[in-house]
């Protein structure tokens, strides 16, 4: 089993849309968790850390779970750019930079 | 831009060949950690440099190791090369103190190994 799993994808969604991804994670131990975004043939990049009250940043909302070691990522009013791959990722401990990243699940917004 | 720049950006080899990948971390960044990214796969965590030790490595073999030099920079060096090493290697830098847990990747360099 693989330590962080990602819905398999693609998402293609119309502008506007509402879309929501799901990942979950096996070790116990993590202790932080991300989303990262990257673009195609680019580098990831940080979109938003997750935290277990649950943050917000504009159209992006990020939950955690840790019950049931769960995350996920929502995205309203979908825009053209948001077309990327979506990195689940989580990482074991505050001094620790291994990062543990998901198959990544990849995202269309179509006009 | 990221800051952190690798070389060379594409490359061709053949198997049992070896390569040596090159990383310059953002300024300011004392740790570099190289990730594996195969296609379609999220990246891997290959092992990670600071202070110019080995702090931490993935499930990858002896045949996958590495520099940090005093200036921070770092070499990816991988021998004996087989077809399954083909991938965009990733080199991430940051801050040992930081708690943010971003990295700041570089765009890559992408190996092929014939």
């Amino acid at each position: 089993r693989k330590e962080v799993e990602q819905d398999p994808g693609p998402f293609n969604v119309p502008e506007g849309a509402t879309v929501a991804f799901n990942c979950t994670y096996s070790n116990s131990a993590s202790q932080s968790f991300f989303w990262y975004r990257q673009d195609c043939r680019k580098e990831p990049k940080l979109l938003m850390s997750v935290y277990s009250s649950g943050n917000e940043d504009g159209r992006f909302t990020a939950q955690l779970n840790r019950a049931s070691q769960y995350i996920s990522l929502l995205i309203r009013d979908s825009k053209l750019s948001d077309s990327a791959t979506y990195l689940c990722v989580s990482r074991s401990g505050a001094g620790s930079y291994q990062l543990t990243f998901g198959k990544g699940t990849k995202l269309s917004v179509i006009p | 831009e990221t800051g952190v720049t690798q070389s060379p950006t594409h490359l061709i080899k053949t198997r049992g060949q070896q390569v040596t990948l090159r990383c310059s971390s953002q300024s300011g960044h004392n740790t570099v950690s190289w990730y594996q990214q195969a296609l379609g796969q999220g990246p891997q965590f290959i092992f990670q440099y600071y202070r110019e030790e080995e702090n931490g490595r993935g499930n990858f073999p002896p045949r996958f190791s590495g520099l940090q030099f005093p200036n921070y920079s770092s070499e990816l060096n991988v021998n004996a090369l087989e077809l399954d090493d083909s991938a965009l290697y990733l080199c991430a830098s940051s801050t040992r103190t930081s708690n943010t847990g971003e990295l700041f990747f570089g765009e890559g360099s992408r190996l092929t190994v014939l």
